[in-house]
């Protein structure tokens, strides 16, 4: 199985700041269809998760553009830029291109 | 779009439970689904996927256990749980991928 190791396990940031999660595979992402599914989700508080963002840097709808998404091959990287309060929870990068689908172990963002 | 899971509760070890997840404001028919767990305190955890067509998949902790299943003329997602094992309680989730339902809890407990 794909392993997905994601750092930092957690994250404390003023309002305003912004931070980076990383997450790095234990193999190439990269699909035979040449396409990356890399995602990152949000679990707020209490919530079911929600995804943000897939093929590691396609913003799903209503998602606002201070979340960003980057990297290739085995390692990516979420970015979030002036972090604002709704942003706190667990990320989780998951990906989709070998089965089993794997996740990360999550990163929880705390507000300062 | 609206995903909503049931059929969760509190079990014996060994025995079964079947969950069910209602699908509605999509063509059901046209998208693959997931189940993905979350036992209590625990990050995330796939479970199952089912394709458009009914082909399957499963992570190696359910292989043999618990089977996925669905009935488009019902837009109803299905997954049954059989022997199951302590380690099975957690919150279990349907997805579409972009999109999560509540998610209900399993038990499992003498």
């Amino acid at each position: 199985d794909v392993v997905m190791t994601q750092t930092p396990p957690s994250l404390s940031v003023a309002i305003g700041q912004s931070v980076s999660i990383s997450c790095k595979s234990s193999q190439s992402l990269v699909a035979s269809d040449k396409n990356t599914y890399l995602n990152w989700l949000l679990q707020s508080p209490g919530r079911s998760p929600k995804r943000l963002i897939y093929q590691v840097s396609k913003l799903d709808s209503g998602v606002p553009d201070r979340f960003s998404g980057s990297g290739s091959e085995k390692d990516f990287t979420l970015k979030i830029s002036r972090v604002e309060a709704e942003d706190l929870g667990v990320y989780y990068c998951l990906q989709g291109t070998h089965l089993p689908f794997t996740f990360g172990s999550g990163t929880k963002l705390e507000i300062k | 779009v609206q995903l909503v899971e049931s059929g969760g509760g509190l079990v014996q070890p060994g025995k079964s439970l079947k969950l069910s997840c209602s699908a509605s404001g999509f063509t059901f028919s046209s998208y693959g689904m997931h189940w993905i767990r979350q036992a209590p305190g625990k990050g995330l955890d796939w479970v199952a996927y089912i394709s458009s067509s009914s082909g399957t998949v499963y992570a190696d902790a359910v292989k043999g256990r618990f089977t996925i299943s669905r009935d488009n003329a019902k837009n109803t997602l299905y997954l049954q749980l059989n022997s199951l094992k302590s380690e099975d309680t957690a919150i279990y989730y349907c997805a579409r991928g972009d999109r999560w339902g509540q998610g209900v809890m399993v038990t499992v407990s003498s």
